[in-house]
């Protein structure tokens, strides 16, 4: 069974621009959700979809945004980026509560 | 907000050296609790997990009991290899969703 997989692999921005980073979980998961990973903060929770809904939904600005299709495919969206959004953005696929999957991320650069 | 306290880093030990990474966590309730391993330019694989008091996680030789008393959730192994180099994150669960609480990761360097 094909992991999880994240698209693209690398990213280079500028300011003020925004990106949309996308997300295929594993076969038959209905529940994705998104981290932040930064040396400074760590890993933090963005939000998590479920069934094209969002469950959960952690501390971030409304400038960080994710949506779900019927197929649970998620992407998530950045807009007007700043230097600090750099980071490894991870996505994780769960076909139950208390078990994730994590893809490989997405590294944002934000120059 | 986080609620995992992680042992800092980095952490160096020689090949067959005995191998402890201290986890403790708060929540309000049982949350299951974690460990994943990251590898270098990769994302967080599972390494073991435990759901309930008194359960032991295990894999590839690690281990962690869940430790309801002292909120705690160490990671073990007898003998590191020089292939277990990696960052160690140990993690909790909230019961509403797969909403993970991560600590800042432990790096550990196995060396020959």
């Amino acid at each position: 069974k094909a992991g999880v997989t994240q698209t693209p692999r690398y990213l280079i921005k500028t300011r003020g621009q925004q990106v949309t980073l996308s997300c295929s979980p594993i076969s038959g998961h209905r529940s994705v959700s998104w981290y932040q990973q930064t040396p400074g903060q760590g890993l933090q929770f963005l939000f998590e979809y479920f069934s094209e809904t969002q469950r959960n939904k952690g501390n971030f600005p409304g400038r960080f945004s994710g949506r779900q299709f019927s197929n649970s495919r998620s992407e998530m969206n950045v807009s007007t980026l700043e230097l600090g959004d750099s980071a490894l953005y991870l996505c994780a696929s769960s076909l139950e509560i208390n078990e994730q999957f994590f893809g490989p991320g997405t590294r944002l650069t934000v120059l | 907000g986080n609620s995992v306290t992680q042992m800092e880093g980095p952490v160096t030990l020689s090949e067959e050296a005995f191998l402890t990474i201290n986890c403790t966590y708060t929540a309000t309730g049982y949350p299951s609790l974690f460990w994943y391993v990251q590898y270098p330019g990769e994302g967080l694989q599972l390494l073991l997990k435990a759901t309930k008091a008194d359960d032991k996680g295990s894999n590839k030789g690690f281990e962690a009991t869940y430790r309801k008393e002292t909120t705690s959730f160490h990671l073990e192994k007898g003998s590191v290899q020089v292939s277990d180099s990696a960052v160690y994150f140990c993690a909790r669960s909230e019961h509403t969703g797969n909403q993970f609480y991560f600590g800042t990761g432990t790096s550990l360097t196995v060396i020959p």
